[in-house]
C-alpha cells in the first residue's frame, strides 16, 4: 500500500530535550515536505527536499533540523525544543519535479512540549 | 507576496443545503497550481482537486464543484446538497514555479453540517 508514515504519532516532551521525528514514504517520490499545524494558523510548510541531500527553507523553519540521505526518508529533528513548537506535524510527499503533482500525507505527528 | 485567503473561518449549514467555501490567492508567478484538501475530524489530509494557472475551466465531481477565476484571483468549492460526512475542515493551497517550491496554504475553513 503506497503511504506516508510517521513516528511517534504523538509525543509529550520536555523543553530542551532533543527529538526526531521520522517520516517514510513508499512511493520512489522526490518531494518531501515538513508542516505544521497550529489553531487559527492553518498548514506552514517547515522544510522540504526536492530530492536526496537537497534541502530548503519552507516559511517557518526556525528551530528544526532535516536531512535528507535516503530518498526515502525525511526526518524532522528539534535540537532544543520549545513549547512554541507543541503543534501538530504533518509530513508529506509528491513525485518528480512537477509541481502540479498533489501531495501525499502523513497521518500525523502530536508535539506536546512542555 | 505569496497569499492565500480563506476568509470563512467556520460555516454551519443543515443537511442538504448547498455550501461554498471560498479561497482567494496572492501570487506574482503566472505558472500557478492550486489544490483543495480536506481533513474530516479523523485528522488525515485528503486530497480533492488541483488547477493550473492555465487551465479555468470549471469542473464537477459528483457534488464537489470547483470554480477558478483568474480575473478575481479565486478558486471557490461548492458541495451541492451538503452531508453530515462533508463535516470537516478544508484546505485551500498555492504553489508556483519561481525557483522554490514551496506551499502555502490558507487557513482552513471548518465546515460542520447538522443533520
Amino acid at each position: 500500500e503506497a503511504q506516508v508514515t510517521q513516528n511517534p504519532r504523538y509525543l509529550i516532551t520536555v523543553t530542551g530535550k532533543k527529538l526526531t521525528v521520522t517520516c517514510s514514504q513508499n512511493m520512489n517520490h522526490e518531494y518531501m515536505s515538513w508542516y505544521r499545524q497550529d489553531p487559527g494558523l492553518g498548514l506552514r510548510q517547515i522544510y522540504y527536499s526536492m530530492n536526496v541531500e537537497v534541502t530548503d527553507k519552507g516559511d517557518v523553519p526556525e528551530g528544526y533540523k532535516v536531512s535528507r540521505k535516503e530518498k526515502r526518508n525525511f526526518p524532522l529533528i528539534l535540537e532544543s525544543p520549545s513549547p512554541n513548537q507543541t503543534s501538530l506535524y504533518f509530513c508529506a510527499s509528491r513525485s518528480g519535479g512537477q509541481s502540479y503533482n498533489e501531495q501525499f500525507f502523513g497521518p500525523g505527528t502530536r508535539l506536546t512540549v512542555l | 507576496a505569496q497569499k492565500v485567503t480563506q476568509a470563512q473561518t467556520e460555516i454551519s449549514v443543515v443537511e442538504k443545503e448547498d455550501v461554498t467555501l471560498d479561497c482567494v490567492y496572492e501570487t506574482r508567478d503566472t505558472t500557478y497550481y492550486l489544490f483543495w484538501y480536506k481533513q474530516p475530524p479523523s485528522g488525515e489530509l485528503v486530497f480533492l482537486i488541483r488547477r493550473n494557472s492555465f487551465d479555468e475551466q470549471n469542473e464537477i465531481s459528483g457534488r464537489y464543484s470547483w470554480n477558478f477565476q483568474k480575473s478575481t484571483s479565486s478558486f471557490n468549492f461548492t458541495i451541492t446538497a451538503s452531508q453530515v460526512v462533508d463535516s470537516a475542515v478544508y484546505f485551500c493551497a498555492l504553489t508556483y514555479n519561481s525557483g522554490t517550491y514551496k506551499y502555502i496554504f490558507g487557513t482552513g475553513t471548518r465546515l460542520k453540517v447538522l443533520a
